[in-house]
């Protein structure tokens, strides 16, 4: 079956510091993986998604996400975080032939401090 | 891009009455749609699975009763919660698949049930 897990409930940074979400997955086969974020009483947003090709991927709000397949991760990183970016941050994973939406990670909440 | 609508945002409801909740794909055709729940500080599960033309798909432990789910064209897909009780309280989120493989969610729905 397919999981994702996000290790840490919470990750705290200070304003103009990189920060770094940590994502590991589980998949019987190649996985398609993403990274959502979610306001307070709001729906999830996408952030940027891993289907194939280059392992760096680059997402909105200048987000990044390095897939490493021997590590089975799929970190999300920014160089220089916002106050603006504090929020929860969910990774999900998907198998393309499995019909079912994604299975989500338990969330990280990232709080971005002045 | 792809836009899926949920409305209403809020509701607030007596307990014993149904609430139905709307999920619109607004430029693009979803076949499939999908319902979570979140409850607070948690992460989204998986309550259904929504196919136009057919029988929604239920997760293990929802109540096909309780949350009825129509899908009765290629942009509109609803939940209804029968019979709401306090215990159904929650913020309900829908999602749609926009090829080749992202989700995109509605805003959500908080429900309270006094």
């Amino acid at each position: 079956a397919q999981s994702v897990a996000q290790p840490e409930d919470q990750v705290n940074v200070a304003e103009g510091n990189p920060l770094t979400v940590k994502c590991t997955y589980s998949v019987s086969g190649n996985p398609y993986l993403f990274w959502y974020v979610q306001y307070p009483n709001r729906g999830l947003q996408f952030l940027l998604k891993y289907i194939t090709g280059d392992n760096l991927v680059k997402g909105s709000y200048g987000f990044e996400a390095e897939f490493n397949k021997s590590q089975t991760s799929f970190h999300l990183k920014k160089p220089s975080a916002l106050v603006s970016d504090s929020a929860l941050y969910f990774c999900a994973v998907r198998v393309p032939y499995n019909n079912n939406d994604m299975r989500f990670g338990a969330g990280t909440r990232l709080t971005v401090k002045p | 891009g792809a836009v899926v609508s949920q409305h209403p945002s809020w509701v607030i409801c007596k307990s014993g009455t149904s609430v139905k909740i709307e999920c619109r794909s607004l430029d693009f055709q979803a076949t499939t749609m999908f319902w979570y729940r979140q409850f607070p500080k948690q992460s989204l599960m998986l309550m259904a699975t929504s196919n136009e033309g057919s029988k929604a798909t239920y997760e293990q432990g929802v109540e096909k009763d309780k949350f009825l789910i129509n899908h009765a064209s290629l942009t509109l897909s609803t939940l209804t919660v029968t019979s709401a009780h306090p215990e159904d309280s929650s913020f309900y989120i829908c999602s749609a698949r926009v090829p080749p493989g992202q989700a995109e969610f509605g805003s959500g729905t908080q429900l309270s049930v006094l």
